[in-house]
């Protein structure tokens, strides 16, 4: 079946542009994780949806970061006025959530942002 | 609060020696511990994880990983490696919120 999708690929945008990251989760999963890998601070931990609730956002950086998620299925994460320090790989993951803590979770491809 | 430790970031072996990445966790609760490949340019895929139901795990690929409670350790072993193998290679603990720990990654040379 089909994995994780993530859109754009790439994204080159300027400083102080706005954002939109899309990921497209696995068909039924209600868990969703959004993280971001960067040379500097390795992989952390953005947010997290089940459904379409965020009870855990405890790692969006800044207020000029922000996700929803519609429907159960699709999440978009936003960068507000963007920086260079934004600049990165996001990834993002679905998990079915049947056993919380031990579920695996499958990992789009990501998008590499570039802030210039 | 949970946390892991991959010492070496970057590691190099010859095609068909052993294959050894190190990884150590702090966990206030029963850790479950995760190990996930990385290819270049590619997302992360899982390799095995631990769910305390054996201390043994078996993966993809010919990896294992034991788990040590009495070391606070999840080490990544792989008997003979292959080129194919080169990667960067994480280790995690699931929070309890769900969330994945990251370890800050080893990177893996296979040479010929």
């Amino acid at each position: 079946g089909a994995g994780v999708s993530q859109s754009p690929s790439n994204k080159v945008t300027e400083k102080g542009k706005d954002v939109e990251l899309r990921c497209d989760p696995i068909s039924g999963h209600t868990a969703l994780y959004w993280y971001r890998q960067s040379l500097g601070q390795g992989l952390e931990f953005l947010i997290y949806f089940q459904g379409n609730s965020a009870p855990d956002k405890s790692g969006l950086p800044s207020d000029r970061f922000s996700a929803e998620r519609t429907g159960g299925s699709v999440s978009t994460l936003t960068i507000q006025r963007t920086q260079q320090e934004d600049s990165a790989v996001y990834l993002c993951a679905s998990s079915p959530r049947t056993s919380g803590r031990t579920d695996t979770q499958y990992f789009g491809p990501g998008t590499r942002l570039t802030v210039l | 609060a949970q946390s892991v430790t991959q010492l070496g970031s970057h590691v190099s072996v010859s095609e068909g020696a052993l294959v050894l990445l190190r990884c150590n966790y702090s966990s206030s609760v029963p850790p479950y511990l995760f190990w996930y490949v990385q290819y270049p340019n590619q997302g992360l895929q899982l390799l095995l994880k631990y769910t305390s139901a054996a201390t043994l795990v078996k993966g993809i690929n010919g990896f294992e990983a034991e788990f040590k409670k009495s070391e606070t350790s999840f080490h990544l072993t792989k008997p003979s490696a292959h080129m194919s193998d080169a990667a960067e290679y994480f280790c995690a603990v699931s929070d309890l919120t769900d969330k994945l720990i990251f370890g800050t990654g080893t990177r893996l040379q296979v040479f010929p």
